[in-house]
């Protein structure tokens, strides 16, 4: 079964640090990994997303994200926060099918100036 | 596109009344879930439609909890009767396409608070 495992509940950087959130995935054939972001009292909203090819994807707001067979990772980066990142960041894994993504349960980004 | 839109945004109900939440997927969707989301249980999948047809609604907490979705574009989430512990925020989400490559677009969901 799929499952995704997000380590940390949450995290606080500094304003203008570096970033990495933790995704752990467990799925049996290559994943369709997905990192989501929910700004307080908003919806999910796709920050990007792996399907094969290049391991390192880019998306927006100036994330990217790296995926890595061997880890069963895909872990999100930001060279440089900014307030405005703070926010509940989500990591999901999709299947075969037309079965729901598979989601992780979330971590908290605070940021201090 | 508008996107998954969702109504009511906010809902306040006494405990035992019906309440019914609505959406409306992005149009040529064909994948449409609900799900509730609270602070103790994070995100859950409550059920989900391919093609308007229920797939799973394993998710769903309890009877009280019913979901239709008449048509492509539309679908319901009631509750009935409502209780306190039902208070979260539900949100629509719908997918286009027929394989796990596909995101999920979610809508701005429903808070709702049951007193």
């Amino acid at each position: 079964a799929q499952s995704v495992t997000q380590p940390d509940i949450h995290i606080t950087v500094s304003e203008g640090a570096s970033l990495e959130l933790r995704c752990n995935y467990s799925y049996g054939a290559t994943p369709y990994l997905f990192w989501y972001v929910q700004s307080p009292g908003q919806g999910l909203q796709l920050l990007l997303k792996y399907f094969s090819g290049d391991t390192l994807v880019q998306g927006i707001k100036g994330f990217e994200a790296e995926f890595k067979r061997s880890q069963s990772s895909f872990n999100l980066r930001k060279p440089s926060v900014h307030w405005s990142d703070a926010a509940e960041y989500f990591c999901a894994v999709g299947g075969t099918g037309n079965t729901p993504l598979v989601f992780g349960k979330g971590t908290r980004l605070s940021v201090i100036a | 596109d508008a996107g998954v839109i969702q109504s009511p945004r906010h809902e306040v109900t006494e405990m035992g009344q019906e309440v019914t939440l609505r959406c409306k997927p992005i149009s040529g969707h064909n994948s449409l879930f609900w799900y509730r989301q609270t602070m103790m249980r994070g995100l859950e999948l409550l059920i989900y439609f391919n093609n308007n047809v229920p797939i799973d609604d394993s998710g769903m907490p309890e009877d009280r909890f019913s979901a239709k979705m008449p048509n492509a574009s539309f679908s319901t989430l009631k509750i009935q009767p409502s209780e306190p512990r039902d208070s979260a925020v539900y949100f629509c989400a719908s997918r286009g396409g027929t394989s796990g490559n596909h995101e999920q677009y979610f809508g701005p969901g429903t808070r709702l608070t049951v007193t």
